[in-house]
């Protein structure tokens, strides 16, 4: 498995509460993705980063925000989190040289109630 | 095969036999094609890749075959074992280095 770790693993929060979700990887991948996984709608790319301190949006990027400080961690944040933001997030790695396949981490279920 | 909605498309194979799992994409410009397998409670796992140029690409017990005609990919399984029992999706690549998800199949593989 690559080297990708998220946390926390699972979350509750209420509604209005700032959460952040952490993924590190150490891999040294230069590409590094959010996600998000409701049920009929797969995989949605929430942000991505091609670089320390360089991010851009993803298809549902509104209500979250994201910072790469180092080539190891990308964070998401929901500042204020709402139930619709309820779900499963996935963290990915690329180093998009021969191939663009994604690594992705286990998963971190959030439940905004 | 890959359907929009609420439920997920679903497949069931006898152990043994061939499976073959459907896609069809929206992009007639996306020029890369990955097929991801997820098992319960875990993140995609890379199955098989294939670009635009290609029409067929084999790895070990799959093969992926791409119709850009009618903007369409398959993933053909060979003696399908328990362990394939997944949910399988395909993603497109887009403009820039955005990858866009199908919603996925459910496979069961009868023992």
């Amino acid at each position: 498995d690559a080297g990708i770790t998220q946390s926390p693993r699972h979350k509750v929060t209420e509604t209005g509460t700032p959460v952040t979700l952490r993924c590190h990887q150490t891999e040294n991948h230069r590409y590094m993705y959010w996600y998000r996984q409701d049920p009929g709608h797969g995989l949605r790319l929430i942000h991505y980063s091609y670089g320390v301190k360089d991010t851009d949006k993803g298809e549902v990027s509104d209500g979250y925000s994201v910072s790469r400080s180092k080539t190891e961690d990308f964070l998401l944040t929901l500042e204020s989190a709402t139930s619709s933001q309820t779900s499963v997030y996935f963290c990915a790695i690329s180093e998009q040289r021969s191939s663009y396949e994604q690594y992705f981490g286990p998963g971190t279920r959030l439940t905004v109630t | 095969g890959e359907s929009v909605g609420l439920h997920l498309p679903t497949l069931s194979v006898q152990e043994g036999d061939n499976s073959i799992i459907n896609c069809a994409y929206s992009n007639s410009a996306s020029d890369y094609f990955i097929w991801y397998k997820q098992e319960s409670g875990k993140g995609p796992q890379f199955i098989i890749d294939i670009r635009s140029n290609m029409d067929k690409r084999q790895g070990q017990r799959v093969t992926v075959l791409l119709n850009k005609t009618v903007k369409h990919l398959s993933l053909q399984i060979a003696a399908t074992q328990p362990g394939d029992s997944a949910v399988y999706f395909c993603a497109e690549r887009q403009a820039g280095n955005q990858f866009y998800f199908g919603t996925g199949t459910s496979l069961t593989v009868i023992p």
